[in-house]
């Protein structure tokens, strides 16, 4: 069964550095999204991508934040410079069209120090 | 803004008994609901959903869960628990067909063989 895959499983940066996160969709979907998990808290939706757009965003996803589809297979989160309050695990999902469905990758722990 | 609630955060059986997970959520709206499972180590997992139709609806590992309007409830149960299902349940809604999920806080369900 095709599955969403996310990569790095855990990265560690230091505060104001740059990450990129990635994330390979399962492959004939079209509708991509990011959520992220701060430990202890909720699951919380960023931003939905659909046709090299974003869709709809969240207020936690500000001008640090950026989405891109660089190649016909890998969606990426970028975080420009990161804070101490980034430090969560961030999930990638994936939905076909006329599905209704959400499949979700494994999740990236960001530790920012 | 719409939100979602589990009662509990934690819920510790033994092997055989039933199982039964609260959610609630609060949006006046038409909602989509869905029940997620994380097992340990593995990314999140679709257990059900419910769009429209039967209230009742059933899902894969003998779960099933009970959509009452009135409630603003969409309870997840199961009538005999295995070890295999120690994971953790999350109950999301959206408010059309592939839109932003919100979550509720999760349940971690520990199952004692």
């Amino acid at each position: 069964e095709p599955e969403v895959t996310q990569t790095p499983s855990h990265q560690v940066t230091q505060m104001g550095q740059e990450v990129i996160l990635r994330c390979v969709p399962i492959s004939n979907h079209l509708y991509f999204y990011w959520y992220r998990q701060i430990l202890g808290q909720k699951v919380e939706f960023l931003v939905s991508f659909y046709n090299n757009e974003i869709s709809e965003k969240s207020e936690i996803f500000d001008d640090q934040f950026s989405v891109e589809r660089p190649d016909g297979s890998n969606f990426t989160l970028k975080i420009r410079s990161t804070k101490l309050e980034d430090s969560a695990m961030y999930f990638c999902a994936s939905r076909g069209q006329g599905s209704d469905t959400q499949y979700f990758g494994p999740g990236t722990r960001l530790t920012v120090l | 803004a719409q939100s979602v609630s589990q009662h509990n955060h934690h819920v510790i059986l033994s092997e055989a008994a039933s199982l039964e997970l609260g959610c609630n959520y609060s949006y006046g709206g038409t909602v989509n609901l869905f029940w997620y499972v994380q097992y340990p180590g593995q990314h999140l997992q679709l257990l059900l959903k419910y769009f429209s139709g039967d209230p009742l609806v059933k899902g894969i590992k003998g779960f099933e869960a009970e959509f009452i309007k009135s409630k603003f409830s969409f309870n997840l149960r199961k009538p005999s628990v295995q070890w295999s299902d120690t994971a953790e349940y999350f109950c999301a809604v959206n408010q059309a067909a592939g839109n932003k999920l919100t979550f509720g806080g999760g349940t971690r369900v520990l199952v004692k063989p």
